[in-house]
């Protein structure tokens, strides 16, 4: 496996309270992604980041925001989380280009009460 | 927007029998990477198809890029009770990737 961690591994948090899940990385990959995992859903692209400091929104964007200062790192942070935002989050890596191959980490799963 | 539909949504099988998942997308495509999920874990790559009408094989596993490069499937030929969980396409184009829902494989040993 990909040099990937996901921190925390679980995480339960109630409406309305802030959260950050980080994703570290040692692979110098140039590309990081968030997503999210919902049964009936698949996997659903929330933001990606093509380089330091350089993120995009996904199809799920709404409620999140991301931060790359370094190459390893890519956080996602919740605001101000709704149970909506019940899920298991994905990061994912890759290197070259947008269609490369996504190397994932273990997943953070999130209850909002 | 452009969508990749993956079939079936799920399949129940007896060991031994075999089984098949499809992607189809409505535009030509420029790669497809297929993904393995097993339950609780992971999305894990299996394997990149690029060219037009390619076949490639992983021990029991057989994946096909079709022709016009707007479908390809995944073929398991005798299934074990370690194949099971959740199989992703996730289908590139215009520097663009966009994944199928999944198949969920359940076998009974």
């Amino acid at each position: 496996d990909a040099g990937i961690t996901q921190s925390p591994r679980h995480k339960v948090t109630e409406t309305g309270t802030p959260v950050t899940l980080r994703c570290h990385q040692t692979e110098n990959h140039r590309y990081m992604y968030w997503y999210r995992q919902d049964p009936g859903h698949g996997l659903r692209l929330i933001h990606y980041s093509y380089g330091v400091k350089d993120t995009d929104k996904g199809e799920v964007s709404d409620g999140y925001s991301v931060s790359r200062s370094k190459t390893e790192d890519f956080l996602l942070t919740l605001e101000s989380a709704t149970s909506s935002q019940t899920s298991v989050y994905f990061c994912a890596i890759s290197g070259l280009a947008g269609t490369d191959t996504q190397y994932f980490g273990p997943g953070t799963r999130l209850t909002v009460l | 927007g452009q969508q990749v539909m993956q079939i079936p949504q799920y399949q129940h099988v007896q060991e031994g029998e075999d089984f098949t998942t499809y992607c189809n997308s409505s535009t030509t495509l420029s790669n497809i990477q297929w993904y393995k999920q097993r339950p609780g874990g992971h999305p894990v790559f299996l394997i990149q198809l690029v060219k037009s009408g390619e076949v490639k094989k992983q021990k029991r596993l057989t994946f096909q890029f079709g022709e016009a490069k707007k479908n390809s499937s995944l073929h398991i030929t005798a299934t074990q009770t370690t194949d099971v969980g959740t199989y992703f396409c996730n289908a590139g184009n215009n520097r663009k990737l966009i994944w199928g829902l999944g198949t969920s494989l359940a076998v009974n040993p």
